[in-house]
């Protein structure tokens, strides 16, 4: 699975989108890229994978670049309740495991 | 509603027990997962099974054993329970095809004196 790069913290400021992204050059062709993420003292909650096209679900976006090197997940409005760590992954085709690096620490600012 | 169940929040054990964490799925996935976290190392896979009776070591087996008899349980054994096994430790579980997302439970709080 890719190694992925995040920035260890962001913020934002509540109503405006928040914009994380995800350094995954080594991702090979068949590599899916995942967004999950850990509100405090919770378990991590799946947001949104893509391999190549952008996508969208009712939770946020996902901006793949065209050489697949990097991504960005776009929460439109960030409220209060979306501050949580952010976690970027890269998953083979035929994987089952999930490879957690680090994360991002979002502060969704009042 | 999905549900990854664990069976405690939290969880103090002496040195030298041998500690049982259980998780149980109520959504028929054939995948189950078992990992540790800890400040500024992030989520680390200890085992996973894709199957009744199957297991694969994930990144830190050391110190674990898993057990998988039923498809909707999965357990994490601590033979012998040491001061650095306190940890928050995440169980989730997946379906079998592959490029589906995972789900967790909400994280056993281990504390071992």
């Amino acid at each position: 699975d890719a190694k992925t790069t995040q920035p260890p913290s962001m913020d934002c400021a509540e109503g405006r989108a928040a914009n994380l992204p995800c350094n995954h050059s080594t991702i090979s062709g068949n590599e899916y890229v995942y967004w999950y993420r850990q509100i405090h003292s919770q378990g991590p909650q799946y947001i949104i994978h893509g391999l190549k096209n952008n996508e969208t679900n009712e939770m946020a976006s996902l901006i793949i670049t065209e050489d697949r090197k990097s991504s960005t997940l776009i929460l439109p409005h960030a409220t209060l309740r979306d501050t949580a760590v952010y976690y970027c992954m890269g998953r083979g085709a035929g994987s089952y495991q999930l490879t957690f690096g680090k994360g991002t620490k979002l502060s969704v600012i009042p | 509603d999905v549900k990854v169940t664990q069976s405690s929040r939290y969880l103090v054990k002496r040195t030298g027990e041998k500690v049982f964490l259980e998780c149980v799925q109520d959504m028929d996935h054939e995948n189950m997962f078992w990992y540790r976290q800890d400040p500024g190392l992030g989520l680390r896979l200890i085992y996973f099974s894709y199957d009744v009776k199957m297991k694969e070591k994930g990144d830190i087996p050391e110190g674990y054993s898993v057990s998988r008899e039923k498809k909707e349980r999965f357990s994490l054994i601590l033979e012998s329970a040491s001061t650095n096994q306190t940890s928050m430790y995440l169980c989730a579980s997946s379906p079998g095809q592959p490029n589906t997302e995972a789900f967790f439970g909400q994280g056993t709080r281990l504390t071992v004196v």
